[in-house]
């Protein structure tokens, strides 16, 4: 069975400092990767995706990418407290559209 | 990026009644259509991919009689949840994939109902 797995935390991490998020696949054909943002009560919200290997930055956020090893992180730099919420990794295989979730990680910023 | 919207953003029914959760993309055409379902403090959980203008296709002990799902346009796709009980009381999320300007896709998210049934 496919599987995405998340540590579930709670992450905590003072404001302003890297935030780092890790994620782990088990199916080798995955050739999808986005982590999402979820406030509590909310739905996701999309932050990255990544396709190839390597890193991939936008803003404050950096992506990054090792299919030989099968993980898939995001860093969040500078982190501010509105960064509190739930990350989920999502993993799209090749031939499907469905994503497999991560159950995510919770992360804490403190102020 | 991509809005997907959903109606209601939350139902309150008695058990034994029907629900029915539309989901529409807003500013694309949206050829497939997931459902999920996400009880507290758990990830999303896949329930059916709907494509437009096919049966949809339901995960493994999803049952197709009690969710149907009807994807009668490219920018709606409906949930209905029929004789529903306390124990269907879940937050059900759309999205929609679209197709971005490059050879990727996205799935994007509906704001998601919260059903509870009493």
């Amino acid at each position: 069975q496919k599987e995405v797995e998340q540590n579930s935390g709670p992450l905590s991490v003072p404001e302003g400092a890297i935030a780092s998020l890790n994620c782990t696949y088990s199916d080798r054909g995955s050739q999808s990767f986005f982590w999402y943002r979820q406030y509590s009560g909310k739905s996701p919200e999309l932050i990255m995706s990544i396709y190839s290997n390597g890193d991939k930055e936008d803003g404050r956020f950096t992506a990054q990418l090792n299919k030989a090893s099968q993980y898939v992180s995001l860093l969040i730099r500078d982190s501010q407290p509105s960064d509190s919420a739930t990350y989920l990794c999502a993993v799209r295989s090749s031939g499907t559209y469905k994503y497999i979730f991560g159950t995510g990680t919770r992360l804490k910023v403190l102020a | 990026g991509a809005v997907v919207s959903q109606h209601p953003s939350r139902v309150i029914c008695k058990s034994g009644t029907s629900v029915k959760i539309e989901c529409r993309s807003l500013d694309f055409q949206a050829t497939t259509m997931f459902w999920y379902r996400q009880f507290p403090k758990q990830s999303l959980m896949l329930m059916a991919t709907s494509n437009e203008g096919s049966k949809a296709t339901y995960e493994q002990g999803v049952e197709k009689d009690k969710f149907l799902i009807n994807h009668a346009s490219l920018t709606l796709s409906t949930l209905t949840v029929t004789s529903a009980h306390p124990e269907d009381s879940s937050f059900y999320i759309c999205s929609a994939r679209g197709r971005t300007t490059g050879a990727q896709e996205t799935q994007y998210f509906g704001p998601g109902t919260r059903l509870l049934v009493l």
